[in-house]
């Protein structure tokens, strides 16, 4: 299986500051197709986790633009350029190339 | 807009079979571009995937090793929906269970709201 790494597991921020996490993956992510296979997730509080962005650094649907994701290989960001209250939660990556799909720990993001 | 509604018990004993049904809106269990899987979520270990169905001319299944000899997912395309069998459940097995749609290349991009499940004597 597929181990994904993720850093820091607390990450507080101000708001409107930038934030930035960490995935690394166990084996690149790279697909014979030209496509790397990693995604982003948020879980707010209390509900299901969301999709933020797919393919290591296209946004899902309805999401803000000030999230990017970028990275190839197995090493990957997700970029916040300045955190909002709404932000908070906590953050996953997830590895698509293969079954089983394995997701980092989390990183929980709290407003300072 | 995909929306998936979650439905089953939540407390079972040791050794029972969980059982859960994900009731699919705005797209079709049958759809050949969709793949219908099930997640969970614990404190133990973390988000997990366990496995998923979808259909491409045919019906394909796979699910993780970890629960491979327990584990059924179906799809009920009279009712469009899929469901999740596990059988022989312990304590940890008690989890968040949500279903998840995952759209081709796009992500998982639409989950059920969670079914928290707790086995206990």
């Amino acid at each position: 299986d597929i181990v994904m790494t993720q850093s820091p597991l607390s990450l507080p921020v101000s708001p409107g500051e930038p934030a930035s996490i960490s995935c690394r993956s166990s084996q690149s992510l790279l697909y014979s197709n030209g496509h790397t296979y990693l995604d982003w997730y948020l879980q707010r509080p209390g509900q299901s986790p969301q999709l933020l962005i797919y393919l290591g650094s296209s946004r899902a649907s309805g999401v803000p633009d000030r999230f990017s994701g970028s990275g190839s290989g197995t090493e990957f960001t997700l970029k916040i350029s300045r955190v909002e209250a709404e932000d908070v939660g906590v953050y996953y990556c997830m590895q698509a190339l293969q079954t089983p799909r394995t997701f980092g720990q989390g990183t929980k993001l709290e407003i300072k | 807009q995909v929306q998936l509604q979650q439905s089953g018990p939540g407390l079972l004993k040791p050794s029972q079979t969980l059982s859960l049904t994900c009731a699919i809106s705005g797209d079709s269990v049958s759809s050949n571009s969709a793949v219908w899987n099930w997640v969970r979520q614990s404190p133990s270990r973390g988000l997990e995937w366990l496995g998923r169905t979808y259909y491409r001319s045919k019906w394909y299944y796979d699910s993780a090793v970890s629960v491979k000899s327990r584990i059924t997912i179906n799809p009920d395309t009279s009712k469009n929906q899929f469901s999740l069998q596990l059988k022989s459940v312990s304590p940890e097995d008690t989890a968040m269970y949500y279903c998840v749609r995952g759209s081709g290349n796009s992500g998982f991009d639409f989950w059920g709201q969670g079914s928290l499940v707790s086995v206990s004597s």
